[in-house]
């Protein structure tokens, strides 16, 4: 099952661009990577989810190399409210009818004023 | 629009003791549904999920059981609770395999 890697915690300033990389060295070829984030006492919020190349939405990117074994979630001029922890998530199928989802340790995101 | 809930939301127990969550969802038909827990400063681990009625596939083996009796209702089970236990446990939701899912307000469990 693939095993997910991220940086324990990040430090960042108001307006800066946030880059969290997430390593996936042994994702299946079916896998899809999923991005969510998680306040204290909630549950994850979806973010963001990509196969391949890069996805955008509005409120985040994420760039996936062409072996994904790594994808990294790109946050755009963070503020003060996107302190938070990300999880990167790898899932998809398993053998016949079964589902493996495998969430990363989480990337605690500080942001300062 | 789809909701998804949780309850209680906060539950001390002592070590031995039953267990039952329940978590119920609104506004969709069929969907997978995912029980998770959260240990303190932790990721998330899966540790059930249910693709239709009846249909449950457990991640992890331990003392903790699943059901879902009706196709909106997912119910997480212990007949005597342990220590380790303790946690913060997620019910979620989702359309299929890799679709996003939508997560509970939780439940703090607490086992003393």
């Amino acid at each position: 099952l693939a095993k997910t890697t991220q940086p324990i915690s990040m430090d960042s300033y108001e307006g800066q661009e946030v880059n969290i990389t997430c390593s996936h060295n042994n994702i299946a070829t079916n896998d899809y990577i999923t991005w969510y984030q998680q306040f204290p006492s909630q549950g994850p919020r979806f973010i963001i989810q990509g196969y391949k190349t890069k996805v955008t939405n509005e409120v985040a990117s994420l760039f996936i190399p062409a072996d994904r074994k790594s994808s990294t979630l790109s946050l755009p001029r963070v503020s003060l409210s996107d302190t938070a922890v990300y999880y990167c998530l790898v899932e998809g199928a398993f053998g016949t009818g079964g589902f493996k989802t495998i969430f990363g340790a989480g990337t605690r995101l500080f942001v300062k004023a | 629009s789809q909701t998804i809930h949780q309850w209680p939301a906060t539950l001390v127990q002592p070590v031995g003791s039953p267990l039952s969550l329940e978590c119920t969802v609104e506004g969709t038909s069929n969907p997978n549904l995912y029980w998770y827990r959260q240990a303190a400063g932790r990721g998330l681990q899966l540790l059930f999920y249910s693709v239709g009625i009846g249909q449950i596939s457990s991640e992890v083996p331990q003392n903790l059981s699943a059901s879902r009796p009706q196709d909106r209702q997912f119910i997480l089970s212990s007949k005597k609770l342990l220590l380790s236990d303790s946690g913060f446990y997620l019910c979620a939701w989702g359309q299929g395999v890799g679709d996003e899912q939508f997560f509970g307000p939780g439940t703090r469990l607490t086992v003393l």
